[in-house]
């Protein structure tokens, strides 16, 4: 069984500009929750999807969207990037939405100049 | 759901139990105790939650107290390994999402 994986590890961009970042569940998983974090804070909810349709969001402006697949991988879309989007960009899984156990993956380190 | 409060920082000698506090003194009935831990450049791991009844499990003990107003997280021997920040998260059994709303956690630090 693998677990949660995204990708890329790592990328910079500049303010303004549009990144992708992508999420692969654990098998099995139908929910997946992304969440923020930047440096020396703990993780911050952005939203969650369940079987495609996004069913719980945060308090994160519109310029961020996400997609799920059929699949259930997913995708965190961040439009007109500044400069306080630079943080660690984490999902997460779970077997259903409310699991009691969600699985985080590594996560990807956005950085904005 | 409710605020929790966790001291910054502890320190904690390798071998030893590892005791991290929380304090969520406006818990409501419905609600769990969750622990999650970061170990550095890791996501998020769970670890262990309970309602009222104290928890056991292969990596970690859950003590709730009676009043449901704050809980410990026991770590019977720590290793070099368990070095990370913990975060104690409530969350409401009907929270059908999967919002979890993490604080500023502990960071232990376990020493040779």
């Amino acid at each position: 069984e693998t677990g949660v994986t995204q990708s890329p590890t790592h990328l910079i961009k500049t303010r303004g500009q549009q990144v992708t970042l992508r999420c692969s569940s654990q098998s099995g998983h139908n929910t997946v929750s992304w969440y923020q974090q930047a440096l020396g804070q703990g993780p911050q909810f952005i939203f969650q999807y369940y079987r495609e349709e996004e069913n719980g969001r945060g308090n994160f402006p519109p310029r961020f969207s996400g997609l799920q697949f059929p699949n259930y991988s997913s995708e965190l879309n961040v439009n007109a990037l500044e400069l306080d989007d630079s943080a660690l960009y984490l999902c997460a899984s779970s077997l259903f939405t409310g699991a009691r156990e969600q699985y985080f993956g590594p996560g990807t380190r956005l950085t904005v100049t | 759901d409710a605020k929790t409060t966790q001291p910054p920082s502890m320190d904690c000698a390798e071998g030893r139990a590892a005791n991290l506090p929380c304090n969520h003194s406006t818990i409501s009935g419905n609600e769990y105790v969750y622990w999650y831990r970061q170990i550095h450049s890791q996501g998020p791991q769970y670890i262990i939650h309970g309602l009222k009844n104290n928890e056991t499990n292969e990596m970690a003990s859950l003590i709730i107290t009676e009043d449901r107003k704050s809980s410990t997280l026991i770590l019977p021997h720590a290793t070099l390994r368990d070095t990370a920040v913990y975060y104690c998260i409530v969350r409401a059994s009907n929270n059908a999402g999967n919002m979890l709303t993490f604080g500023g956690g502990t960071r232990l630090m376990v020493k040779p």
